[in-house]
């Protein structure tokens, strides 16, 4: 099993322009999230998902947003990036209060 | 507000050696807690995970503790391992919004030869 992959690994952009990012896991888990992990300080919840077509917003959900098609993918979408959104991303999945898997991250840089 | 303060932010030691990392929360009702080593460039991986009727909770060299009543928990490790390299990240499970788990900073850990 693949677990939770990621994918860029590393991306730059521009101010003002758009990505998505992106995340499946294999586990058959219902829950997803989108975590963003700036130097120094705690995990902080973007978008968290409890199943197929059902999203909600974490701590800091401005400037981002979430899909949730299938049980598999739940992609993070940036539309106008900006400086503050210079982070590591890290997508997980769980049971219903289960343990949390991590993907390896996306590294973004905004200049 | 809900909040997980972890002490100390970095800490050395040799290796062999035991240290203990502390966990100080206010999040309140909480259903669980769990600490999660971070290698530098992956994701977090759990360690443990304790309910708030749980004291102790061991997996390998690694022992973590919870006093519920102080709010308090530490993650110990035995005889540390070049590999222990990484940051520890304590975090909290809210019985309301049980999806919101509220993270600690991380306290990193360096271990010498």
């Amino acid at each position: 099993n693949a677990g939770v992959t990621q994918t860029p690994k590393f991306r730059i952009l521009k101010i003002g322009q758009s990505m998505t990012l992106q995340c499946t896991q294999d586990m058959n888990h219902n829950y997803m999230y989108w975590y963003r992990q700036d130097p120094g300080m705690g995990l902080k919840l973007i978008y968290y998902s409890v199943g197929a077509g059902i999203t909600d917003k974490g701590e800091v959900p401005n400037g981002y947003n979430v899909s949730r098609s299938t049980t598999e993918d739940f992609p993070l979408r940036l539309e106008l990036a900006a400086p503050s959104q210079t982070s590591v991303y890290f997508c997980a999945s769980s049971l219903p209060g289960g343990t949390q898997y991590f993907g390896p991250g996306t590294r973004l840089l905004v200049l | 507000k809900n909040q997980v303060e972890q002490s100390p932010q970095s800490l050395i030691i040799l290796e062999g050696k035991n240290c203990t990392l502390q966990c100080n929360y206010t999040v309140s009702p909480f259903s669980n807690l769990r600490w999660y080593k971070q290698d530098t460039g992956r994701g977090p991986v759990s360690l443990t995970i304790m309910t708030f009727s749980e004291n102790t909770k061991s997996n390998g060299r690694y022992t973590a503790t919870l006093d519920a009543d102080t709010k308090q928990s530490s993650l110990h490790i035995t005889a540390s391992q070049l590999s222990d390299s990484a940051s520890y990240i304590c975090v909290v499970v809210p019985i309301q919004g049980a999806q919101k788990l509220v993270f600690g900073q991380g306290t990193r850990l360096t271990i010498n030869p």
